[in-house]
């Protein structure tokens, strides 16, 4: 069965310095990946998304694609309160398009 | 939101009773999906559709049925409800099943089953 695996946190960062999210997934064939964001008793909301191994940059935020480690990875920078909250890693699966999602990691800024 | 509500936001009821959901879209995209959530397990696919009247199961379909008569308009359907089928439930859109496409997130509903 093809999955993704999270840590589940809670992550705790202090106010300002980066934080650090991890995501792996068990199907080689997969070729796109998302990060999405979801607020506490909100939908998951979409912040980046990546294709290619490397890094993507996006404001404060950085994805990181390792296909061949089957890691991926998303740093949030200068992190402000507003960004506590739980983050879900989906990938797609490419026998049939379907996101396929990690249990999600829960982030707290501490102030 | 990108055009995309639920109905009811919240609702309780009774172990045994039928249950409808429904999700509308104002966006026009084919592709619909129904999604349920729980602590530890993430999302999990209930059923999508892939255009009007077109529908297949996805890896927890049991107990759930679906409808699709309009491209709008999305029905789930708890046939008689189980305590186990407490949850929130999303309803999401795509334009396409195509790789670089993402999904689209309505606000949710919560259901409990007492």
């Amino acid at each position: 069965q093809k999955e993704v695996e999270q840590n589940s946190g809670p992550l705790s960062v202090p106010e300002g310095a980066i934080a650090s999210l991890n995501c792996t997934y068990s199907d080689r064939g997969s070729q796109s990946f998302f990060w999405y964001r979801q607020y506490s008793g909100k939908s998951p909301e979409l912040i980046m998304s990546i294709y290619s191994n490397g890094d993507k940059e996006d404001g404060r935020f950085t994805a990181q694609l390792n296909k061949a480690s089957q890691y991926v990875s998303l740093l949030i920078r200068d992190s402000q309160p507003s960004d506590s909250a739980t983050y879900l890693c989906a990938v797609i699966s490419d026998s049939n398009y379907q996101l396929i999602w990690g249990a999600g990691t829960k982030l707290i800024i501490k102030p | 939101d990108a055009g995309i509500t639920q109905s009811p936001r919240h609702k309780v009821t009774e172990t045994g009773t039928p249950v409808t959901l429904r999700c509308h879209q104002t966006e026009n995209h084919r592709y619909m999906y129904w999604y349920r959530q729980d602590p530890g397990h993430g999302l999990r696919l209930i059923h999508y559709s892939y255009g009007v009247k077109d529908t297949d199961k996805g890896e927890v379909s049991d107990g759930y049925s679906v409808s699709r008569s309009k491209t709008e308009d999305f029905l789930l359907t708890l046939e008689s409800a189980t305590s186990s089928q407490t949850s929130v439930y999303f309803c999401a859109i795509s334009e396409s099943p195509d790789s670089q496409e993402t999904q689209y997130f309505g606000p949710g509903t919560r259901l409990l089953v007492l």
